[in-house]
C-alpha cells in the first residue's frame, strides 16, 4: 500500500527566505506526483504536477523535483512571502489507479 | 465561474441521523471524487465516479453511500451517522482518462460535519 509522508508537519520562516518542503513515498511505481496548496477553510489548489518521466516542474517562484528511485519529491519556494502561508500537500497517483494518495501536509508560516 | 460547489458548508448531526452532502460541478468533468480530511491524516478517498451512473469504492467507503444520477452532481450519503464520521469532506472533479486534464483535480471548499 502506497504511503506518503511529509516532514516537517509545520514550518515557520522569516519573509524572504528560500525554503524546501519534503515529500516521500513508499512505492516508486507512480504515474505522477502533485503539489497542492490549502488555505484555512478552503479547498485544495493544484500548484505543480510532475509526470513520472519528468524530473522537475517550475511555476514562478515554485520548483518541484521528483526522484522516483528514492521515493522523494521536494517543493522549493524562492523568496518566500507572507502570502505563501498555507498548508502544502503532496499526492501521488499510483500507476494502476485513478485516485490520489495524499500526505498529511506541511503547514507553512512566513513571518513578515 | 462556480467550479465545484459543495452544500452544506457546515452541519451538526446526532449519532444515528442521516444526511446527504451535495457536490455540483459546472465544468463538464467526467470524474468526481469524495475525500475526507482528518487532522494529521491527509485526505482519504471515500468513493469516486468515472461517469454518470457509475460509482466505485475508495480507501474508506464504510458507512457512506454515493450516487451519480447526473453528470454534474455527486451525492455523498450517511445513513446512520457516527462520531467517527466527524470530519471535513471535500469533493473534487476532473476530466476523463483520455484527457490530459484527467490529472488536474478541482476541489470544492469543503463541508465540515460534526457528529455528536
Amino acid at each position: 500500500k502506497q504511503e506518503v509522508t511529509q516532514i516537517p508537519a509545520a514550518l515557520s520562516v522569516p519573509e524572504g527566505e528560500n525554503l524546501v518542503l519534503n515529500c516521500s513515498f513508499t512505492d516508486s511505481a507512480i504515474y505522477n506526483l502533485q503539489w497542492f496548496r490549502q488555505d484555512p477553510g478552503k479547498g485544495l489548489t493544484s500548484l505543480l504536477l510532475i509526470q513520472s518521466s519528468q524530473r522537475e516542474q517550475t511555476s514562478g517562484r515554485l520548483n518541484a523535483s521528483l526522484d522516483k528511485s528514492s521515493g522523494r519529491s521536494t517543493l522549493y519556494i524562492a523568496a518566500s512571502q507572507p502570502g505563501d502561508s498555507a498548508t502544502y500537500l503532496c499526492a501521488v497517483r499510483p500507476g494502476s489507479a485513478r485516485q490520489l494518495t495524499f500526505g498529511s501536509g506541511t503547514q507553512l508560516t512566513v513571518l513578515p | 465561474n462556480a467550479g465545484v460547489t459543495q452544500t452544506p458548508k457546515f452541519r451538526v448531526l446526532k449519532t444515528g441521523q442521516s444526511m446527504t452532502l451535495l457536490c455540483a460541478q459546472d465544468m463538464n468533468h467526467e470524474y468526481m471524487y469524495w475525500y475526507r480530511q482528518d487532522p494529521g491524516m491527509g485526505l482519504r478517498l471515500i468513493h469516486y465516479s468515472v461517469g454518470e451512473g457509475t460509482t466505485a469504492k475508495g480507501e474508506v467507503p464504510d458507512g457512506y453511500n454515493v450516487s451519480r444520477l447526473k453528470k454534474q452532481n455527486f451525492l455523498l450519503g450517511l445513513e446512520s451517522a457516527a462520531p467517527s464520521q466527524t470530519s471535513v469532506y471535500f469533493c473534487a472533479s476532473s476530466y476523463g482518462a483520455r484527457s490530459s486534464g484527467a490529472n488536474v483535480l478541482t476541489f470544492g471548499a469543503g463541508s465540515r460535519l460534526t457528529v455528536l
